[in-house]
């Protein structure tokens, strides 16, 4: 079975400053979907960013970026020049392939940018 | 586009009554997944439909059921309700299943209490 630890269960950080989120799973698959998804007091899920496992190259979008090292199974999520929209809990969850395509979620960590 | 939508927003019952969720999935969707997010669980894996059967199911007892129409829209029964049940129930839909694995994207939420 698979698991997913967010070992952070709160942070905060100063507006415009760089946060990193840290997330490690367990598996024994070599093919899967990693995502971070953030859930803000709307309650609302939204994906933030994705990582396939067969690719290398960390995944990016605009102040959101992953630090994703297989070996380790580790993958962190950096959120850059943070904004106060950015508060919210954020979950990391891991997905197999083929045919087994239910999430598996962390715990979440809480994530408040202070002003 | 329109997202995916829940009704009913909240849902209040008593013991022992049966609850019913409801889901659309995002146009073009055919997969539709429910998730749990009860307090002190975090997020757990209900069931996950796609073309109107059921293909995955979490460790929830069978007075939790659904099924999927053909416009792909899902409903959510929950039969004999226990306190325990109370939680954001969360709908999320994908493109395809079983060929690759796409994103989920999440609805809203439907919260619902047990009196």
């Amino acid at each position: 079975a698979q698991t997913v630890t967010q070992s952070q269960p709160e942070m905060s950080v100063q507006e415009a400053e760089t946060v990193t989120l840290s997330c490690t799973y367990d598996t024994s698959e070599n093919n899967y979907y990693l995502f971070w998804y953030k859930q803000p007091p709307s309650r609302q899920m939204i994906l933030v960013i994705r990582q396939e496992a067969y690719k290398q190259q960390n995944a990016t979008e605009n102040r959101f970026s992953v630090n994703f090292q297989k070996a380790a199974k580790s993958f962190s999520l950096k959120i850059s020049d943070s904004q106060l929209g950015d508060t919210a809990m954020y979950f990391c969850a891991f997905m197999t392939n083929f045919g087994n395509e239910k999430l598996t979620f962390g715990t979440g960590t809480r994530l408040t940018i202070i002003p | 586009e329109a997202g995916v939508t829940q009704s009913p927003t909240h849902l209040i019952k008593t013991r022992g009554q049966q609850a019913t969720l409801r889901c659309s999935p995002i146009s073009g969707h055919t997969s539709v997944y429910w998730y749990q997010q009860a307090l002190g669980l975090g997020l757990q894996f209900l069931l996950w439909y796609d073309e109107g059967e059921e293909r995955n199911r979490g460790n929830f007892p069978p007075r939790f059921s659904g099924r999927q129409f053909p416009n792909y829209s899902s409903e959510l029964n929950v039969n004999a309700l226990e306190l325990e049940d109370s939680a954001l129930y969360l709908c999320a839909s994908s493109v395809l299943a079983g060929v690759g694995t796409d994103t989920q994207y999440f609805g809203p939420g439907t919260r619902l209490t047990v009196l």
